[in-house]
């Protein structure tokens, strides 16, 4: 149980496009998924809380209005990179609190290669 | 959450116990350890979490010191397919309301 699904396992987009990254809660409702990054080598840093019915909060040196998140209904959010550009080129993970509440489950992740 | 120290990198010989450190010095009472391991190009996967107690599960044991301020995680059996980061994370329960903070991790890899 618990599973999150992402969509899509790879994206590679041209500059300047808009790529959407959804990430689905498959068995279990979630009002709150997170979306992170992933450099080559690096840790996951989170990026941003998307909470079902009301706005996303960004950390810090995220910028809304390029990462744009919607949450519109207790088992989807969506992450949609507008602009693309390569520094973007990246991997994008999203994650949900297990129901149980004990710890949480991620998603496999998309890799985004902006050309 | 309290920061946590990890080795960079570890290996392990197939079909031996995996071993990992983590230190934990500024672990608070009411912080967890959680280990969530991550294999290359997926998502992290959550392993076990504990307080005080020792806990063990179909995947691995967790040994807490007494004090709290370390802690080991030992893969009973390793196979090639453990072969990931290990990511040692402490956080109090918020009934996941924030997301993770992660560190580097332990890069083990298993050696056939």
């Amino acid at each position: 149980g618990a599973v999150v699904s992402q969509h899509p396992s790879r994206v590679i987009c041209k500059s300047g496009t808009s790529v959407k990254i959804e990430c689905r809660s498959l068995d279990f409702q979630a009002t709150t998924m997170f979306w992170y990054r992933q450099f080559p080598k690096k840790s996951l840093m989170l990026m941003a809380t998307s909470n079902e019915g009301s706005k996303a909060t960004y950390e810090q040196g995220v910028e809304k209005d390029k990462f744009l998140i919607n949450h519109a209904s207790l088992t989807l959010s969506t992450l949609t990179v507008t602009s693309a550009h390569p520094e973007d080129s990246s991997f994008y993970i999203c994650s949900a609190p297990t129901p149980r509440g004990v710890g949480y489950t991620f998603g496999s992740g998309t890799r985004l290669t902006v050309v | 959450d309290a920061k946590t120290t990890q080795p960079p990198s570890m290996d392990c010989a197939e079909g031996r116990a995996a071993n990992l450190p983590c230190n934990h010095s500024t672990i608070s009472g009411n912080e967890y350890v959680y280990w969530y391991r991550q294999i290359h190009s997926q998502g992290p996967q959550y392993i076990i979490h504990g307080l005080k107690n020792n806990e063990t599960n179909e995947m691995a044991s967790l040994i807490i010191t007494e004090d709290r301020k370390s802690s080991t995680l030992i893969l009973p059996h390793a196979t090639l397919r453990d072969t990931a980061v290990y990511y040692c994370i402490v956080r109090d329960e918020r009934g996941g309301a924030d997301g993770l903070t992660f560190g580097k991790g332990t890069h083990l890899i298993i050696q056939p």
